[in-house]
């Protein structure tokens, strides 16, 4: 198993650009999770979801928006990038408990 | 008051030393804690999860005490290997049946000769 996979590793945009950050996972998991990671912040819960087609706001949801169309994937998408944005995310999924995280993204926004 | 709170340190131990980590937590109803392990410019990895019976995987044992809500690490004969950020994490139930995490900031460990 690949486990829980992001694409891309690292990211720039332009103040104002949209993007979608990729993740999917090969387990089987229904519970997926999107975080940032400011430096010295913690990890923060964007939005998650329980299963396909079901999603709800985390901690910080303002600026981003999710989908879960399959069991596997679950993009998070930026629709006008902010400086504020500039941060590591980390996609994560699990059974029940004890999450598992994927490599992140490293988005930079000037 | 902070969800979870740990001391970020960094905590300085030569290599065969014995450190312990705390973490609080505020909630009461808090079900479920860990603790991960994240080095530098990495994904957190679980490192373990954490009873109120106490648990042990080799050089490592946490505990929970769910009176004084908080968890501890202890690490015992530390190597260099295991210099890393160590972020403690408690669950709430969430809408669904699935759990949101709620992490501390982490506990630097840096590990010399």
């Amino acid at each position: 198993n690949a486990g829980v996979t992001q694409t891309p590793k690292f990211r720039i945009l332009k103040i104002g650009q949209s993007m979608t950050l990729q993740c999917t996972q090969d387990m089987n998991h229904n519970y997926m999770y999107w975080y940032r990671q400011d430096p010295g912040m913690g990890l923060k819960l964007i939005y998650y979801s329980v299963g396909a087609g079901i999603t709800d706001k985390g901690e910080v949801p303002n600026g981003y928006n999710v989908s879960r169309s399959t069991t596997e994937d679950f993009p998070l998408r930026l629709e006008l990038a902010a400086p504020s944005q500039t941060s590591v995310y980390f996609c994560a999924s699990s059974l029940r408990d004890g999450q598992f995280f994927g490599p992140g993204t490293r988005l930079t926004v000037l | 008051r902070k969800e979870v709170e740990q001391d970020p340190g960094p905590f300085n131990v030569p290599e065969g030393a014995t450190v312990a980590f705390n973490c609080t937590y505020s909630n009461s109803a808090s079900q479920s804690f860990f603790w991960y392990r994240q080095d530098c410019r990495k994904e957190p990895k679980l490192l373990m999860s954490v009873y109120s019976s106490g648990n042990e995987d080799g050089r490592f044992t946490a505990q929970l005490n769910r009176a004084s809500q908080y968890i501890s690490l202890l690490i015992r004969d530390s190597k260099l290997s295991d210099s890393a950020t160590y972020l403690c994490a408690v669950t709430l139930l969430i809408t669904g049946g699935g759990n949101k995490l709620t992490f501390g900031t982490g506990t630097q460990l840096k590990v010399e000769l």
